[in-house]
């Protein structure tokens, strides 16, 4: 089983950048894919970002298509996600949650979030 | 984009209590549907893949069914850790794999 724990968030201001880091541990070569998704207060689940493989493909969703950029270092278990150009409505919870390949595309473990804040 | 619609957004039941949530696909997803759990504090948990797959470690009174662009979430005995908020996704062709707005349920 998979464990992952995201840390990084905090408060910045509109267009300012930060970078999200989740480490993953426990069974993580079952992870086909890794990906963010966000919760801004009060509202609902929003996908956000997703990596997989073959080829390490990548795809944002577009409200953060062009600011924000996926990474996964497998030597380290890390996901990463350089977010730029921070908008007030990217405040949300990240959370970052893993793709097994026998879920199809379904997040199967998911980690407590990290939040960030965008405000001056 | 397909657009997950869920209904109703606040379900009030009580314990014991069999719930039936719905959630609608504006296109044919097939049977690439997921839902999950979301209380306070805590990140999501998966409860049912592939429309109608129990997640490992996942209660049998969670079943889900439906395919195409209709399909159900039904909790057969409400316990009262199963209030919380319920969403399902799609993930056809993914990406993307957009979540529904999700539904509310709460203690009667």
């Amino acid at each position: 089983e998979v464990q992952l724990m995201e840390s990084g968030g905090g408060l910045v201001q509109p267009g300012g950048s930060l970078t999200l880091s989740c480490e993953a541990s426990g069974s993580t070569f079952s992870s086909y894919a890794m990906g963010w998704v966000r919760q801004a207060p009060g509202k609902g689940l929003e996908w956000v970002s997703v990596t997989y493989t073959p080829g390490s493909n990548i795809q944002y969703a577009d409200s953060v298509q062009g600011r924000f950029t996926i990474s996964r270092d497998k030597s380290t278990n890390r996901l990463f996600l350089q977010m730029n150009s921070l908008r007030a409505e990217d405040t949300a919870l990240y959370y970052c949650a893993n793709i097994p390949l026998a879920r199809g595309g379904a997040f199967d473990m998911w980690g407590q979030g990290t939040m960030v804040t965008v405000s001056s | 984009e397909i657009v997950m619609t869920q209904s109703p957004a606040t379900l009030s039941m009580s314990p014991g209590e069999r719930a039936t949530l719905s959630c609608r696909a504006s296109q044919n997803v097939n049977a690439n549907l997921a839902w999950y759990q979301k209380k306070p504090g805590q990140g999501p948990r998966l409860l049912i893949y592939g429309a109608s797959t129990r997640a490992t470690g996942i209660p049998a009174r969670f079943s889900g069914s439906g395919s195409g662009t209709e399909f159900t979430l039904t909790i057969s005995s409400l316990q009262s850790e199963d209030f919380a908020i319920y969403y399902c996704q799609h993930y056809n062709n993914w990406p993307p794999m957009t979540f529904g707005q999700g539904t509310k349920l709460e203690i009667k």
